[in-house]
């Protein structure tokens, strides 16, 4: 079954970091760019990075830029997202995916 | 950054209808190097994840019902569906993904009339 499992969401301060992984399963995650996209509350889904096959490339959305970094470690098949100097803004679910493949999405609850 | 525009917001339907939601683009999605319009369409239903539905404006992802169609080209792109089903009422978003950031539309969200 293909898969992906997004984990470590939780609730943080404005200014603090934290990191999400992303675990696939189910097909050969080295053969594919992989995305984060993020939906905060009610509101509809923003892209928010790309990473190529080999973690080479990596391109990001105006808003995270500077702020976030996205990697991957293919031998463990996991997708990360580290995100720093987050704003009450960066509140969301955020969504691992392959644009055909998504994950269930962890929460991320930035407030004071 | 391509601004992709949406129409309309929301749509109440009776189940059976016809349904046209259309996706403009501020540049052309066409890239002449292969023919092909990056634009993809998304169906997310309440509290599920979402789920790909059409690539390359027009290509229906595996499994997805034939009543589910895509059509455009270069800038206005429209998904239709077809004898609209109970099971197909949620938010619909399209997508480019021509050039970073890869931007979606707000949404057109699908209710029982």
């Amino acid at each position: 079954e293909v898969k992906l499992v997004e984990s470590g969401g939780g609730l943080l301060k404005p200014g603090g970091s934290l990191k999400l992984s992303c675990v696939a399963s189910g097909f050969t995650f080295s053969n594919y760019w992989m995305h984060w996209v993020r939906q905060a509350p009610g509101k509809g889904l923003e892209w928010i990075g790309e990473i190529e096959y080999d973690g080479t490339e990596t391109n990001y959305a105006p808003s995270i830029k500077d702020r976030f970094t996205i990697s991957r470690d293919n031998a463990k098949n996991t997708l990360y997202l580290q995100m720093s100097s987050v704003r009450s803004e960066d509140t969301a679910t955020y969504f691992c995916t392959t644009h055909r493949t998504w994950g269930q999405g962890v929460m991320v609850t930035v407030s004071s | 950054d391509i601004v992709m525009t949406q129409s309309p917001s929301s749509l109440a339907v009776s189940a059976g209808e016809t349904v046209t939601i259309n996706c403009k683009s501020s540049q052309s999605l066409l890239y002449s190097g292969n023919q092909k319009n990056y634009l993809a369409w998304y169906q997310q239903k309440p509290g599920q994840s979402p789920k790909l539905l059409i690539y390359w404006a027009s290509t229906r992802q595996s499994g997805v019902p034939d009543r589910f169609i895509g059509s455009g080209s270069g800038t206005d792109f429209t998904l239709t569906i077809s004898s609209v089903q109970a099971e197909d009422l949620a938010i619909y978003y399209c997508q480019q993904y021509y050039d970073t950031p890869y931007t979606f539309g707000a949404g057109t969200k699908l209710e029982l009339k």
